[in-house]
């Protein structure tokens, strides 16, 4: 069954950090561009950053470029979202995404909530 | 401008068709994508390439596209249909992913 599985979410103070993980289940990675996509809670999608299969094209949404880095193990069929500087707004449900460039996210994950509150 | 725009809600009852539109200065050069997205649900792709339906999605659900406004359209709407629909596209220059806001479809 092809599934993307997200993973560690959870609390953290602002200006603390985070790492997400997302595992992809009866495909490969390196066929797809990956993406990560959050939703406030009761609120809209917002794109976060994507990546190539080879790491070489990457891209940030404003909100979060220098704070954020989205990388992958291709040998463990795992993405990464590190986080840091966090701050209250990134307070979210984070969903990894394939994604065709310039196209759709076809696999969802069913997301990670992150809380970031003192 | 990277943004698109959709109207907060629509409601229509059982039976009819449903138009939701989305803006964005964009889309005469880029493709539209719509997604529907159920309380606790993941989103779910329902239209590609503005017109395009994946396997699966049923035949009611179509999309079009005109100048800088794309629309989805839910053809004898039943009440499973109920949920929130997003468009997405990219910016102009290909790079930026960007979402509409979202819009709230209620079965009267």
């Amino acid at each position: 069954q092809v599934k993307l599985v997200e993973s560690g979410g959870g609390l953290v103070k602002p200006g603390g950090s985070l790492r997400l993980s997302c595992e992809a289940f009866g495909f490969t990675f390196s066929d797809y561009y990956m993406s990560w996509i959050r939703q406030v809670p009761g609120k809209g999608l917002e794109w976060v950053a994507y990546t190539s299969s080879s790491g070489r094209t990457i891209e940030y949404a404003d909100s979060v470029k220098g704070r954020f880095t989205i990388s992958w193990d291709n040998a463990k069929n795992l993405l990464y979202l590190q986080m840091k500087s966090l701050r209250a707004e990134d307070t979210a449900l984070y969903y990894c995404a394939t994604w065709e460039l310039r196209g759709a996210f076809d696999i969802w994950g069913q997301g990670t909530m992150v809380t970031v509150a003192s | 401008s990277n943004e698109l725009t959709q109207p907060p809600s629509v409601s229509v009852s059982p039976g009819q068709t449903a138009r939701i539109t989305c803006s964005g200065d964009a889309l005469p050069k880029q493709y539209a994508f719509w997604y529907q997205q159920k309380p606790g649900q993941a989103p779910i792709l329902m239209i590609y390439k503005d017109n395009e339906r994946p396997s699966g999605i049923p035949e009611r659900f179509s999309g079009s596209s005109s100048g800088t406004t794309v629309t989805l359209t839910i053809s004898g709407v039943q009440a499973e249909d109920e949920a929130d629909y997003y468009c997405q596209s990219v910016d102009i220059s290909g790079t930026y992913v960007v979402f509409g806001g979202g819009t709230k479809l209620t079965v009267l």
